[in-house]
């Protein structure tokens, strides 16, 4: 019971480089978030995907691009990373939006 | 502006003891309420939610308390254990709705030390 499962678990980039980060569920789950988590500022929304061929932005989309490839995949791409963008990095889905979120374990992401 | 304050960076109890760890909101529209923990190098599980229709609710040794005129909700761990060390996440929302409304925001999280 893999649950959501996010690839790949560490990256380092250079500035300017892109990466796309990739995440599957298991769950058959509608929904499904991209979130960054910094030191002291919580976990804070990117883009979601409210069900299967929709995407909207959240709190801090900019210098970022998601694809729902399918029900399952959810991903997030940098085009051109920076600095700032140095983060963790946590996918998450739900069934239903009255539900709890479940997070995949992270992607660390350090842009030089 | 944030919605979802977590106003205690840190706290650190005696095992046995209990863990009082406290969330305050400034969206009156939230109904629906959810903590997190996390772990070093996981990501956030579950624990445990509560909807503006009831002012407590259980589960085992986690109990979660709702105030609505003070906006402040708390996560009650008795009695607190080693294995309990961890960030505690607050998060809020808005029960049936979907989109933007509906997503969680999160607190800054506080984080939990019990020693032995």
């Amino acid at each position: 019971n893999a649950g959501v499962t996010q690839t790949p678990k560490f990256q380092v980039l250079k500035t300017g480089q892109s990466m796309t980060l990739q995440c599957a569920q298991d769950m058959n789950h509608n929904s499904m978030y991209w979130y960054r988590q910094d030191p002291g500022m919580g976990l804070r929304l990117i883009y979601y995907s409210a069900s299967e061929g929709t995407t909207d932005k959240g709190e801090v989309p900019n210098g970022y691009n998601v694809s729902r490839l399918n029900k399952r995949e959810f991903s997030l791409r940098l085009e051109s990373a920076a600095p700032s963008q140095t983060s963790v990095y946590f996918c998450a889905s739900r069934a239903v939006y009255n539900s709890p979120l479940h997070f995949g374990n992270g992607t660390r992401l350090t842009v030089t | 502006d944030q919605q979802v304050k977590q106003n205690s960076p840190s706290l650190s109890v005696q095992e046995g003891r209990i863990s009082i760890l406290n969330c305050d909101y400034t969206n009156s529209m939230f109904d629906y309420f959810l903590w997190y923990k996390k772990y070093p190098a996981e990501g956030p599980t579950f624990l445990i939610s509560i909807s503006s229709i009831k002012d407590k609710n259980e589960d085992g040794r986690f109990t979660v308390f709702l105030n609505k005129s003070a906006k402040h909700l708390s996560l009650h761990i008795v009695p607190s254990q080693p294995g309990d060390s961890a960030v505690y996440f607050c998060a809020a929302s808005r029960m049936n709705y979907g989109g933007s409304q509906g997503n969680l925001i999160f607190g800054k999280g506080t984080k939990l030390s019990v020693k032995p």
